[in-house]
């Protein structure tokens, strides 16, 4: 079974811009949930989907949003870029809540 | 809210055993995770505990203790390639579960 796709695998982005990222979930999987990482910070939850709602968001500004599709793919969108957004993303997908969640290999951007 | 505490970083002797600790607080708790992150690499499962006792998985182990708001990672026969970041999640109950993720603990491992 594939595991968890993220395109692009890196980006450079300049501020003021936006970017969107994609994760393609394990196939079955219904939940998909999006992470910060950066290494002052940590593992920082964005938000989760799952059958294309918004089911848990963290606390992030409005700048930061997804969607999820029908067939489970999400994609989160980062508008008006500021350097401090520079970091890995993270997507990891379920079954469903409370079940072990799995990694992609993360979106690695770079905001200059 | 909830709170997860690990060190920052170990140090261990290839051969030996260490033990990863992480201690939590949280409202409604669902769970903890362990989760292995090798350096420009995503986290990787290690192991999951719900009920208090330990999980023996091969060269690693996991303990939980829930009343005391404790687990760790025992890690034996270390080998140089588990140099790696080790992180603990607490899973939440109460309908919104997103595991919560402690900073992480660097370990090295030296010859």
């Amino acid at each position: 079974k594939a595991g968890v796709t993220q395109t692009p695998r890196y980006l450079i982005k300049t501020r003021g811009q936006q970017v969107t990222l994609s994760c393609s979930p394990i196939s079955g999987h219904r939940s998909v949930s999006w992470y910060q990482q950066t290494p002052g910070q940590g593992l920082q939850f964005l938000f989760e989907y799952f059958s294309e709602t918004q089911r848990n968001k963290g606390n992030f500004p409005g700048r930061f949003s997804g969607r999820q599709f029908s067939n489970s793919r999400s994609e989160m969108n980062v508008s008006t870029l500021e350097l401090g957004d520079s970091a890995l993303y993270l997507c990891a997908s379920s079954r469903d809540a409370e079940e072990t969640q799995y990694f992609g290999p993360g979106t690695r951007l770079l905001v200059l | 809210g909830q709170n997860i505490d690990q060190p920052t970083e170990m140090t261990a002797t290839e051969g030996a055993i260490v033990q990863i600790n992480c201690t939590y607080q949280t409202s409604g708790f669902n769970g903890l995770f362990w989760y292995q992150q090798h350096a420009g690499e995503a986290p990787t499962f290690l192991s999951y505990n719900v009920l208090d006792g330990l999980e023996e998985k091969g060269r690693f182990s996991s303990f939980l203790s829930r009343s005391k708001g404790y687990s760790y990672l025992l890690l034996k026969e270390l080998q140089m390639k588990d140099s790696a970041s080790y992180l603990c999640a607490v899973g939440s109950s109460g309908g919104s579960y997103i595991p919560t993720f402690g900073r992480g603990t660097s370990l090295i491992v030296h010859p």
